[in-house]
């Protein structure tokens, strides 16, 4: 079983739908929960991180943690076609070692 | 603006050659990584290293070696290409504490004939 599991998609809305991104992972000592975005030909960007349990919010971006269910949320408001990438979900411990997700592929159609 | 630039975009070598990717950062980085990114097994880390000189097993380091002797250079070896190292190889960096934010540079995909 991987640590750190995510459905590859490809997921297709369209412009303006609410978005639902999720992973589930198996290490209680997760920590640091991360979600990243790729788009295609690039390297990972980090969109944002959650410390612990929780919801954070950035914009249209709300990330959430359910510790007690092992479940990591990414939602996306009003999604626009540059929205369309790859989301990679990740984990860390608080040490050197981050897990990443396979990775949901999403496509905003305009 | 901060940035990782790796030697290569694409580099298509053939079996049992020595192959060198570099990967520089200018943000004064301690830590430093190699991944390879494969479709459906998502990033698997190789090495790390978190000083000069310093550097630790990932998860999948057979058949890869590296080399930090400067601080914002980390360099990935494949001693013997073989075709199963066919992939997309990511170089990243963190701030020696900041385990929850690595930046990534554009890539290196290798293709081994």
């Amino acid at each position: 079983q991987k640590e750190v599991e995510q459905d590859p998609g490809p997921l297709s809305v369209p412009e303006g739908a609410i978005v639902s991104l999720n992973c589930t992972y198996s290490n209680s000592a997760f920590q640091y929960f991360m979600w990243y975005r790729q788009y295609s030909r690039k390297g990972p960007e980090l969109l944002m991180y959650t410390y612990s349990s929780g919801n954070k919010e950035d914009g249209r971006f709300t990330a959430q943690v359910d510790k007690s269910s092992k479940y990591i949320s990414l939602f996306i408001r009003d999604s626009q076609p540059s929205d369309s990438a790859t989301y990679l979900c990740a984990s860390n411990t608080g040490g050197f070692k981050t897990i990443f997700g396979a990775g949901t592929r999403l496509f905003v159609k305009a | 603006d901060v940035k990782v630039t790796q030697s290569s975009r694409y580099l298509v070598k053939r079996t049992g050659e020595k192959v060198f990717l570099e990967c520089v950062q200018d943000m004064d980085h301690e830590n430093m990584f190699w991944y390879r990114q494969d479709p459906g097994l998502g990033l698997r880390l190789i090495y790390f290293s978190y000083d000069v000189k310093m550097k630790e097993k990932g998860d999948i380091p057979e058949g890869y070696s590296v080399s930090r002797e400067k601080k914002e250079r980390f360099s990935l070896i494949l001693e013997s290409a073989s075709t199963n190292q066919t992939s997309m190889y990511l170089c990243a960096s963190s701030f020696r504490t900041a385990h929850n934010e690595q930046f990534f540079g554009p890539g290196t995909r290798l293709t081994v004939l």
